[in-house]
């Protein structure tokens, strides 16, 4: 099936600074979304972005799709980002999630 | 409406018991999901409904027993369960079939299985 990889897996961050996060496919997909996990569990959709740059306040994304990758840019990270962010790809009838990138924003 | 609600948030259940689990959305859509989650894994995939069928089976034991009465509601039934199936269970729908238009996610039941 399908291989999604995240990076970096882990993330630390002061207040205020800005981070990429990145999400390589390792085949074609219909659609790729990107979502915020809180550490209450909820999944949070951040991006529906099959391909081309979407922006919604201090985050974006840009997906690639003929280079198999998307990026999610955070600027000035505030505390609530903290959490897991997930992209899932979408493709002959199933979702595949990456294992994730925990990030944490130290005040 | 643009929710997923779950019901319960938590559920505490043994290994003899039988409890149901309650997904319900009132957005139109037509296909609805169940996944379940580990501590610090991503979600995996269990069934898929499209237009109230059962579409996609990921291989889960008959402990699991989805249900779906209508469109706007999904239920996972639980019957002799084992203590590794404690996990969170999360259920989702989308407009379209398998992802065209996104999912929307639930915030989830957590079970735990003594």
């Amino acid at each position: 099936g399908i291989q999604v990889e995240q990076s970096p897996p882990d993330l630390i961050l002061q207040e205020g600074a800005n981070s990429t996060l990145r999400c390589n496919f390792s085949d074609s997909v219909n659609n790729l979304q990107w979502f915020h996990q809180n550490p209450w569990g909820q999944l949070i959709n951040l991006f529906y972005i099959p391909s081309g740059t979407k922006q919604n306040g201090r985050l974006s994304a840009t997906t690639v799709a003929t280079e198999r990758y998307s990026l999610l840019y955070i600027s000035s990270s505030q505390t609530t980002d903290s959490g897991v962010y997930f992209c899932a790809v979408y493709n002959a009838g199933k979702s595949t999630f990456g294992d994730g990138t925990t990030l944490t924003v130290k005040p | 409406d643009t929710e997923v609600t779950q019901t319960p948030k938590h559920l505490v259940m043994g290994m003899t018991n039988k409890k149901s689990l309650k997904c319900e959305q009132h957005m139109g859509h037509r296909a609805m999901y169940w996944y379940k989650q580990k501590a610090k894994k991503p979600p995996e995939l269990m069934f898929v409904y499209s237009y109230e069928k059962l579409s996609i089976n990921e291989s889960v034991p008959s402990r699991f027993s989805p249900e779906c009465p209508n469109s706007s509601l999904l239920n996972l039934h639980l019957h002799a369960l084992q203590p590794e199936d404690s996990a969170l269970y999360l259920c989702a729908s989308s407009q379209g079939f398998v992802g065209v238009d996104g999912y929307t996610f639930g915030s989830g039941t957590r079970l735990t299985v003594v």
